[in-house]
């Protein structure tokens, strides 16, 4: 199995922040990576698919970068609505897809 | 719009069978290069993938739950399901179903099609308790 590792695991930032979340592979997945939001009691929602590709609709202060092991999702500017907690997940192994624990982003 | 929801018994006896059904809609589970899949999140913790279904039935499982999953689809009624048998407290959690997007993304380095979920629907929570 690929493991997938978040960190921080949670966070405390201002509306306005620059926020970056960091995602690690346990072997290389290339860019087989995608990131989703999850609000309380909502479903997740994607945001970056193949680790750079922007979802239709997401706002562009959302941007994700990396390949093989080392990935990061960066909000340039954090707003209100932003305040969630987020997943990567590799799709590189089509076997079984595996997540990362999440990362709570949280008001200071 | 692709919606999905899910639908089933909120609570579930142990050694008992978990039963879910997906239904979609704004889009056909028959075509198109989807899968679609089922995941779950127990309370207060993060996701895992159960598995996968293609309209031809061709299925893919979770190894840590293969044992125990089967899944289906219904095309006459635009739906797919999920079972679990034996299920024990650790299979407690809200129930999603997406739809699993395949594509190709010109990206240097690609070995092959990309895929990610998108839609979800809004899950269902499963209780297994006597």
């Amino acid at each position: 199995d690929i493991q997938m590792t978040q960190s921080p695991s949670s966070l405390s930032a201002s509306v306005g922040d620059r926020v970056t979340i960091t995602c690690r592979a346990s072997e290389s997945i290339r860019t087989y990576l995608n990131w989703f939001q999850q609000k309380p009691g909502k479903a997740p929602k994607l945001l970056i698919y193949a680790a750079s590709h922007l979802q239709g609709g997401v706002p562009s202060r959302f941007s994700g970068s990396g390949s093989e092991t080392d990935f990061t999702l960066t909000i340039s500017s954090l707003q209100p609505e932003d305040f969630a907690t987020y997943y990567c997940q590799q799709s590189y192994s089509t076997f079984h897809f595996t997540f990362g624990p999440g990362t709570k982003v949280e008001i200071k | 719009q692709v919606q999905l929801q899910e639908s089933g018994p909120g609570l579930v006896k142990p050694s008992q069978t978990l039963s879910l059904t997906c239904n979609v809609s704004g889009d056909s589970v028959s075509g198109g290069s989807y899968f679609w899949s089922w995941l779950r999140q127990p309370a207060g913790k993060g996701l895992e993938w159960i598995g996968r279904i293609y309209a031809g039935g061709s299925t893919k499982y979770n190894p840590s739950l293969e044992s125990r999953v089967t899944m289906s689809v219904d095309t006459s009624n635009n739906q797919f399901s999920l079972r679990l048998t034996s299920v024990t407290a650790a299979d407690t959690a809200v129930y999603y179903c997406a739809r699993e997007v395949e594509d190709i993304v010109v990206v240097p380095g690609a070995v092959g099609p990309y895929r990610w979920f998108d839609p979800w629907g809004q899950g269902t929570r499963v209780t297994v308790s006597s």
